[in-house]
């Protein structure tokens, strides 16, 4: 079974400046995708950024950005220029690449880092 | 603008009640859609996997009696919390994907169930 998880239960950072999070998966399949997703106090789930397993390009979304290390099997978000309106509690996600079966879509979450931003 | 509806979110009932939860796909058919339990400060835990014309499949541990879920048709799926007491009381939020397996997971607002 797939696990993904996050260490830092609480992160904070100081407006305008850098942060990273961290997130750690162990799976035995090659073909998957990763997801940061953004959970604010209105607990609406809002997708950050997603990265293929198969794609060696760390992807990027304007402020916001992973170092994917299929290897080491690590997934971290870097979030940079930190807005105030980025607090929320963030959570990475695992999601196999086969679309066959029932567990299609099926999404595998880590525990969840807070995240404070400080003006 | 949302392409998943989740319905109602807030709902504050007397114990012993049954509480629906409603989830349909806006704009694209949904052949699976999922429910999670969130309780505060907490992950996402998976409840179970809802598949449209045939039985849900539910996570070790989730009492199927319980937690009734009906995916009748490609935009809709229920959860239904039967006989509901203060210890079910949580977030609960469902996801659904388009049939295109690339594309990411939509996530409704989720609803927010008080037991008293």
């Amino acid at each position: 079974a797939q696990t993904v998880t996050q260490s830092q239960p609480e992160m904070s950072v100081q407006e305008a400046e850098t942060v990273t999070l961290s997130c750690t998966y162990d799976t035995s399949e090659s073909d998957y995708y990763l997801f940061w997703y953004k959970q604010p106090p209105s607990r609406q789930m809002i997708l950050v950024i997603r990265q293929e397993a198969y794609k060696q390009q760390n992807a990027t979304e304007n402020r916001f950005s992973v170092n994917f290390q299929k290897a080491a099997k690590s997934f971290s978000l870097k979030i940079s220029d930190s807005q105030l309106g980025d607090a929320a509690m963030y959570f990475c996600a695992y999601r196999r690449g086969d679309a066959g079966g029932t567990s299609y879509g099926k999404l595998t979450f880590g525990q969840g880092t807070i995240l404070t931003v400080h003006p | 603008g949302a392409v998943v509806s989740q319905h109602p979110s807030r709902v504050i009932c007397k114990s012993g009640t049954s509480v629906k939860i409603e989830c349909r796909s806006l704009d694209f058919q949904a052949t699976t859609m999922f429910w999670y339990r969130q309780f505060p400060k907490q992950s996402l835990m998976l409840m179970a996997t809802s598949n449209e014309g045939s039985k849900a499949t539910y996570e070790q541990g989730v009492e199927k009696d319980k937690f009734l879920i009906n995916h009748a048709s490609l935009t809709l799926s229920t959860l239904t919390v039967t006989s509901a007491h203060p210890e079910d009381s949580s977030f609960y939020i469902c996801s659904a994907g388009r049939a295109t397996y690339s594309q990411p997971q939509h996530f409704g607002d989720g609803t927010r169930l008080s037991i008293l």
